[in-house]
C-alpha cells in the first residue's frame, strides 16, 4: 500500500531563514507523481509544487524547491527566504492513478518575524 | 475564475439526520474530486468524477455516503443517518485534465465543516 510520511508534526523558521520540510513515501511503482500542498488557516489547499518521478530534475518555483530522492523515497520541501506568509500547513502527496492522492499527516510551519 | 465554492461552510446536525453538501467547481473543470480531513490529518480521498461519469466511489466510507455530478458541473457529497465519526471537513477540489494525466492541478475549496452532535 501506497503511504505519506511526514515525521515532523511542526516547524518553525525565522524570517528571510530557510527551511526544508520532509517527507518519505513507500510505493512499489516506478511511474508517480508528488506534491506539496500548503493549507493557511483559510482551510483552502493550494499547490505549491509538483514533481514527476521519471524526472530526476528537483522541481523549483519560485523560493521552492524539492530535494527528491528516488531511491530513498524521499521529497523533502526547501522554503528559502521565508516569509510570513509562509506560515501554514505542509502537505506531502503521492499519486500513482486517478483513484487517489495519498497525503500525509502534515507539518504545522511556523514563521517568526 | 471565481475558484472552487463550497456551501455550507459550516453545517451542525443531530445524529441520524442526513446532510448534503455542495460542490461548484471552476466552470471549465472536467474533474472533480471530493476528500474528507478530520483533525491532525491530511485529506482522504473519497471519490470523483470526469464530466458527468463518478468514475471511483470504492472509497466512499460506507453505503451512507453517496455523490452526485448531475450534467458535470455542480457535485453534492450527502450523508445519510449520521454519525458522530462524520465529524470531519469535506474538501472539494475540481481539474482540468487532459486524457490520463496525473499531474494535474488540483484547485480546492475552502471545505465544509461538519458536526455531528
Amino acid at each position: 500500500a501506497q503511504t505519506v510520511t511526514q515525521s515532523q508534526p511542526e516547524m518553525s523558521v525565522q524570517e528571510a531563514e530557510t527551511v526544508t520540510l520532509s517527507c518519505t513515501y513507500d510505493t512499489s511503482e516506478s511511474d508517480y507523481y508528488l506534491f506539496w500542498y500548503k493549507q493557511p488557516p483559510s482551510r483552502q489547499m493550494i499547490l505549491v509544487i509538483r514533481q514527476e518521478a521519471y524526472k530526476q530534475q528537483n522541481a523549483t518555483e519560485n523560493r521552492f524547491s524539492v530535494n527528491f530522492q528516488k531511491a530513498a523515497k524521499s521529497f523533502s520541501l526547501k522554503i528559502s527566504d521565508s516569509q510570513l506568509g509562509d506560515a501554514a500547513m505542509y502537505f506531502c502527496a503521492y499519486r500513482y492513478n486517478n483513484n487517489d492522492m495519498r497525503f500525509g499527516a502534515g507539518t504545522r510551519l511556523t514563521v517568526k518575524p | 475564475d471565481t475558484g472552487v465554492s463550497q456551501n455550507p461552510r459550516h453545517k451542525i446536525t443531530k445524529r441520524g439526520q442526513n446532510v448534503t453538501f455542495r460542490c461548484d467547481p471552476i466552470s471549465e473543470h472536467n474533474r472533480l474530486y471530493w476528500y474528507r480531513q478530520t483533525l491532525g490529518q491530511g485529506p482522504e480521498f473519497l471519490t470523483y468524477f470526469q464530466n458527468e461519469a463518478q468514475l471511483e466511489k470504492s472509497r466512499l466510507l460506507s453505503d451512507r455516503f453517496s455523490a452526485e455530478r448531475p450534467k458535470g458541473s455542480f457535485s453534492t457529497l450527502e450523508i445519510q443517518r449520521t454519525e458522530q465519526g462524520d465529524s470531519a471537513m469535506y474538501l472539494c477540489a475540481s481539474s482540468l485534465a487532459v486524457g490520463t494525466a496525473l499531474n494535474e492541478k488540483l484547485f480546492f475549496g475552502s471545505g465544509t465543516q461538519l458536526s455531528v452532535l
